[in-house]
This record gives C-alpha cells, sequence and structure tokens, in this order.
C-alpha cells in the first residue's frame, strides 16, 4: 500500500495563476481532507470529504474548490494563486471521523 | 479559529535527555492526539487519549489526559536522534468527527548528538 500520496513536492506559481494538487489514497478510506500548515501554526482544515460525490468546507476555504469523484481521489484546485496561500499542504484520510487520520507527504506551495 | 495553545516552541536538547511538552485549551476536549512530523513527511500518529486522567505510552513516549480535560503531556524519555521533529497536540470534542480537530502549533525538538 502506498498509503496517501499527494503530488506534486514542491511548486511555484505566480499571482493569479491556478493550480491542482493532486491527492490519492489506496486504502479504500470514505473521509478525506485537505489541510494547510503555515510556520508556527497548526494545521488548518480547508476542505474535507465524507464520500465520493460529498464535500464540505472546513476552517479556512476561501480561495480553495475541491471535488471528489471517485473514492481514491481528493484534488485541491487553486483559482486564483496570492500570496497569502504560500504554504505546505497536507491531505489524510481515514476510515471514519472517529478513526485515525494517515497524512501524505504534503506539498510546498509558494506564490509570489 | 480556536488554536491549542502547545509549549514550548522549541526545545534544544542533549541525546539521552528527557523531554517534557504540553498543550493546553480554553475548552475542554474528550479525546486528545500527538503526533510528530518528521523533517518534510506528513504527521504520524503516536499516541491517542480518549478518557480523563489516562495515561498512555508508546515506548519511550508517554501521554496524559489532564483531568480538567483542557490539557495534555507528552514525555519522552532517553531521547535518541531520530526523536528530532515537530510535535503537534490535536484535539477533538465530543460528537465531532476529525474534520472539527484543533491542532496545537507544534513543538519544535532538535537533539545535539
Amino acid at each position: 500500500n502506498a498509503g496517501v500520496t499527494q503530488t506534486p513536492k514542491f511548486r511555484i506559481l505566480k499571482i493569479g495563476q491556478s493550480m491542482t494538487l493532486q491527492c490519492a489514497q489506496d486504502m479504500n478510506h470514505n473521509y478525506m481532507y485537505w489541510y494547510r500548515q503555515d510556520p508556527g501554526m497548526g494545521l488548518k482544515l480547508i476542505y474535507y470529504s465524507v464520500g465520493a460525490g460529498i464535500t464540505d468546507k472546513g476552517e479556512v476555504p476561501n480561495g480553495y474548490n475541491v471535488s471528489r469523484s471517485t473514492t481514491e481521489d481528493f484534488p485541491l484546485r487553486l483559482e486564483l494563486a496570492a500570496p497569502s496561500q504560500t504554504s505546505v499542504y497536507f491531505c489524510a484520510s481515514s476510515y471514519s471521523p472517529s478513526y485515525e487520520q494517515y497524512f501524505g507527504p504534503g506539498t510546498r506551495l509558494t506564490v509570489t | 479559529g480556536q488554536q491549542l495553545n502547545q509549549s514550548p516552541q522549541s526545545m534544544f536538547i542533549q541525546e539521552g535527555e528527557d523531554v517534557s511538552m504540553n498543550c493546553t485549551s480554553s475548552s475542554i476536549f474528550n479525546t486528545w492526539l500527538w503526533y510528530k512530523q518528521d523533517p518534510g513527511e506528513g504527521p504520524v500518529l503516536l499516541i491517542a487519549l480518549y478518557k480523563a486522567g489516562e495515561l498512555t505510552s508508546n515506548g519511550r513516549l508517554t501521554a496524559q489526559f489532564g483531568i480538567t480535560r483542557k490539557d495534555s503531556f507528552l514525555n519522552i524519555s532517553a531521547s535518541i536522534p531520530s526523536d528530532v521533529g515537530i510535535y503537534f497536540c490535536a484535539g477533538q470534542k465530543r460528537g465531532q468527527g476529525a474534520q472539527k480537530l484543533v491542532f496545537g502549533q507544534g513543538t519544535r525538538l532538535t537533539i545535539n548528538p
């Protein structure tokens, strides 16, 4: 099992550009999450999904969009990148909301 | 949004020393979690606590769920170089799923050999 995989590992964007951060899991988990991690701060939830076709906003959803067409994949879309979106992004999955979350290795995004 | 207060923010210790860190909140949590993040990797769950007063060990790591339910502690005994990383606490309230997890800002542990 690969667990949770994320691509790319690093990316530099110019202001106003768009990109999609990819996340995939092979554990057949229903629940998937996107977090951002800013320096000196804890993880903040951007969006989450409880299953294919069902997504909901987290604490900091502005500037992002998600989709969940399959159980395995949960991409995060940035439409108009802004410097405030410079961060490390983590995808996670869990069997249920009460079970342990498994995190991917992260994507380090810089917007200049 | 709410955030847990974790201290210290960073620690510089000698190999072999014991480590203590804690996490406090102004509100009550029913589950406390401790994660470790290695450089360039995502967080990995170390210990989960579900009951006030609970003391749980995982090898050289011991964590406690505070009696008030507003704090938790993590101790590492006889530190070794692979303990280097960032340690996060997270709290979860009764009836709320993982989408409501609240994270601390992390304690960065550096070990001098």
